[in-house]
């Protein structure tokens, strides 16, 4: 079991492109929860969604972010038109179901706005 | 609204000496609190978690609601300690919990030889 995966590791985008960030569960694994982490802050929650769910995304900024878990393929988190300030580290866990049980983490997509 | 704080960024302690990382919270019901541990170009795993009442690798925590704390301690620091420690809570949603958690900063420890 290859762990979650997410890619790409590194992205680096201009102002105003869009950015895609994609994490691939664990085998088994129906739950995916986003997390951003800025530069000096900790792991600041963004979405929690089940197969073709959002179930919670109160940490979503209102504007240009979205999340989606389809059915088959990878959880995508995107960004448009980003700016600077979208510079971050963006993780994601994945979980069997709703508790802990087995949540584990991916190492990360760093995103570099420039 | 929940809320995690880990007041040092950083914090250096030589081998063989105690080791303590501090973590407040502030949580209107009952928390569960956990510590995870991000070793150097590894992916953040957890360490323990309260109400598991465990020690992993030598690390133990106790949650005190009167203080609101749940500070990790290890008596006797080793160099392989050495990553960033994250304290973080779970809280419930609709009476239910799930996989939702707030994390506090992070501190960087340090176990110089």
């Amino acid at each position: 079991n290859a762990g979650v995966m997410q890619n790409p590791r590194h992205l680096v985008r201009r102002r105003g492109q869009e950015a895609r960030l994609r994490c691939s569960p664990m085998k088994g694994h129906s739950h995916v929860y986003w997390y951003r982490q800025l530069p000096e802050e900790g792991l600041k929650f963004m979405v929690y969604l089940q197969k073709e769910n959002i179930i919670d995304e109160s940490g979503m900024p209102k504007e240009r972010f979205s999340a989606e878990f389809p059915k088959e393929g990878p959880s995508i988190l995107r960004i448009q038109q980003v700016v600077r300030g979208d510079s971050a580290a963006y993780f994601c866990a994945s979980s069997p179901g709703m508790g802990l049980l087995g949540y584990t983490f991916g190492s990360g997509t760093r995103l570099t706005v420039v | 609204a929940q809320r995690v704080t880990q007041p040092e960024k950083l914090l250096s302690v030589f081998k063989g000496a105690p080791v303590e990382l501090k973590c407040n919270y502030s949580y209107s019901g009952s928390p569960e609190l956990f510590w995870y541990v991000q070793y150097s170009r590894q992916r953040l795993q957890l360490l323990l978690r309260h109400i598991s009442r465990e020690s992993i690798k030598g690390f133990t925590a106790d949650l005190n609601k009167g203080e609101t704390s749940f500070h990790l301690k290890k008596p006797f620091a080793q160099e392989e300690d050495s990553a960033m420690y994250y304290c973080a809570l779970r809280g419930k949603m609709g009476g239910t919990s799930y996989g939702k958690l707030t994390f506090g900063q992070g501190t960087i420890l340090t176990v110089h030889p």
